[in-house]
C-alpha cells in the first residue's frame, strides 16, 4: 500500500466557503496529481506538478488552485465553493511515468 | 482522439465464479496499460501494468492480457470472492509526453454475490 494521505476524507460545506483539500506523500515522489471523479465516470486530471514550485493545469478546467511548496505536500484550494464542485477528489503521486499511487480520496459535497 | 472503452459497464456474478472484463483503447503512441481496482469511496489500487511487449501478466487470481495489435486488453478474475466487488478501471498511458499522460476508462462495476 502506498504512503499517500488525503484529508479530510469527507467534507460537507456551504456555498461560498473557502476550502483546502490536503494531500501528502512520504515516498519522496517528484510528480503529484489531482483528479476529479464523479460517480460512474472516469477520472479527470485537473492539476499536476513536476516538483517544488511547479504546477500545471490538467485536461479538465477547474476553478481550484494548487501549490507545491514542499515535495511531500500538494494542497488543492477552492476560494468559493459551489454545488457544481461536488465530487470526489483524488490525489496521486509518482516517481516516473510508469506508476501512479493514489490516495483514498476526499468526497466533497457543497450545499 | 485518445479513448479507453470498457465493457460491460456492470456485472453481477456469484461467489466462486470466474469473469472477464474487456478494455479497448485508441491511445497512440502506446506506452503501457494498467488495470486498477477501486473500492467504493477509495482511491484506485494498481493490479497489473503491461508494456507493449507483454501479452499476459498475473497477480494472484487476476490475469490481464494485452493484444497491442488490436488494442484490446482483458482482465480475468478467477474464483471470485466477495471482496472482489469493486470498480475495475483500465488506464492507458501514451509515450507522447514526459508526464506519461493517463487515459482512464469509466470502469466496470463488479458485484459478487454470495
Amino acid at each position: 500500500e502506498a504512503d499517500i494521505y488525503q484529508t479530510p476524507r469527507y467534507l460537507v460545506i456551504g456555498t461560498g466557503k473557502k476550502i483546502t483539500l490536503e494531500c501528502s506523500q512520504t515516498m519522496g515522489h517528484d510528480k503529484m496529481y489531482w483528479y476529479q471523479q464523479d460517480p460512474g465516470m472516469e477520472l479527470h486530471l485537473i492539476h499536476y506538478s513536476y516538483g517544488v514550485n511547479s504546477t500545471e493545469k490538467g485536461d479538465l478546467s477547474s476553478e481550484s488552485t494548487v501549490s507545491r511548496i514542499r515535495t511531500e505536500h500538494f494542497p488543492l484550494t477552492l476560494e468559493s465553493a459551489r454545488p457544481s464542485h461536488t465530487s470526489q477528489y483524488l490525489c496521486a503521486s509518482s516517481a516516473s511515468s510508469y506508476e501512479q499511487y493514489f490516495g483514498p480520496g476526499t468526497r466533497l459535497t457543497v450545499t | 482522439k485518445n479513448q479507453v472503452e470498457q465493457s460491460p459497464q456492470s456485472l453481477i456474478i456469484l461467489e466462486g465464479k470466474n469473469c472477464t472484463l474487456q478494455c479497448n483503447y485508441t491511445v497512440s503512441p502506446f506506452s503501457n496499460l494498467r488495470w486498477y481496482k477501486q473500492d467504493t469511496g477509495r482511491g484506485p489500487v494498481s493490479l497489473t501494468i503491461m508494456t507493449f511487449s507483454e501479452n499476459t501478466k498475473s497477480n494472484g487470481r487476476y490475469t490481464a492480457t494485452l493484444d497491442a495489435d488490436t488494442k484490446q486488453s482483458s482482465l480475468h478474475i478467477t474464483a471470485s470472492q466477495l471482496s472482489d466487488s469493486a470498480s475495475y478501471i483500465c488506464v492507458v498511458s501514451d509515450r507522447g509526453s514526459t508526464l506519461g499522460r493517463l487515459y482512464f476508462g469509466r470502469g466496470t462495476q463488479l458485484t459478487v454475490w454470495p
